[in-house]
């Protein structure tokens, strides 16, 4: 069974770090480019970034540049977001996701399936 | 940025109706396309891919139309699983997916 498990998420202050993972199971991790998406309390969802199969690629949304890092260590079949800078706006449920598809050299057509349960990430003081 | 709009915001529908949502996006997206379905407390489910194509598992109820801007989703005769959150989602515009801001299918 294809299976995702985030962890890391919780409460954090305003400027502050938290750094959450996602273990994927039942695939072959290496194979995947791979998601955040994220959700505030009650609105829509919001892809936040992903990652190429080998971490040679990485795109982030506007609203994270310069404050999210997204990584990989296929070894480990996981998926790590670093979210620094923290932000008020930036309290959501953090879900990673897997992306199926297909590449050409130059890009990709992509949609998710399927997602983890998600960690909620509260910022406020 | 390409901009999903859905429409309605809110459905609200008896068991056994046929209903349609709809998604348009600001520019033509061919038919790169998903549905997914999203219950309280639970993480999004792939429905559709491909503007018309049923994932895995998906019940035949549950079919997707369209390609350019203009999608469907149509459900033929709502069950009570069925009440839920849904969103479309265009994948055309790489790398920077956007989601539609979901219509909420209510008894």
């Amino acid at each position: 069974e294809v299976q995702l498990v985030e962890s890391g998420g919780g409460l954090v202050q305003p400027g502050g770090s938290l750094r959450l993972s996602c273990a994927a199971s039942g695939f072959t991790f290496s194979r995947h480019w791979m998601s955040w998406v994220r959700q505030a309390p009650g609105k829509g969802l919001e892809w936040v970034a992903n990652i190429k199969e080998d971490g040679s690629e990485k795109y982030y949304v506007d609203s994270v540049k310069g404050r999210f890092t997204i990584s990989r260590d296929n070894a480990k079949n996981s998926l790590y977001l670093q979210m620094n800078s923290l932000r008020a706006e930036d309290t959501a449920v953090f879900y990673c996701a897997r992306e199926v598809g297909y590449c050409s050299s130059s890009s990709c057509s992509n949609w998710f399936d399927p997602w983890g349960q998600g960690t909620l990430v509260t910022v406020s003081s | 940025e390409i901009v999903m709009t859905q429409s309605p915001a809110t459905l609200s529908v008896s068991p056994g109706e046929r209903v349609a949502l709809s998604c348009r996006a600001s520019q033509s997206l061919s038919s790169n396309l998903a549905w997914y379905q999203q219950k309280p407390g639970q993480a999004p489910r792939l429905l559709i891919y491909a503007a018309s194509t049923r994932a895995t598992g998906i019940p035949a109820r549950f079919s997707g139309s369209g390609s350019g801007t203009a999608f469907t989703l149509t459900i033929s005769s709502l069950q009570s699983e069925d009440f839920a959150v849904y969103y479309c989602q265009q994948y055309n515009n790489w790398p920077l997916w956007t989601f539609g801001q979901g219509t909420k299918v209510e008894i």
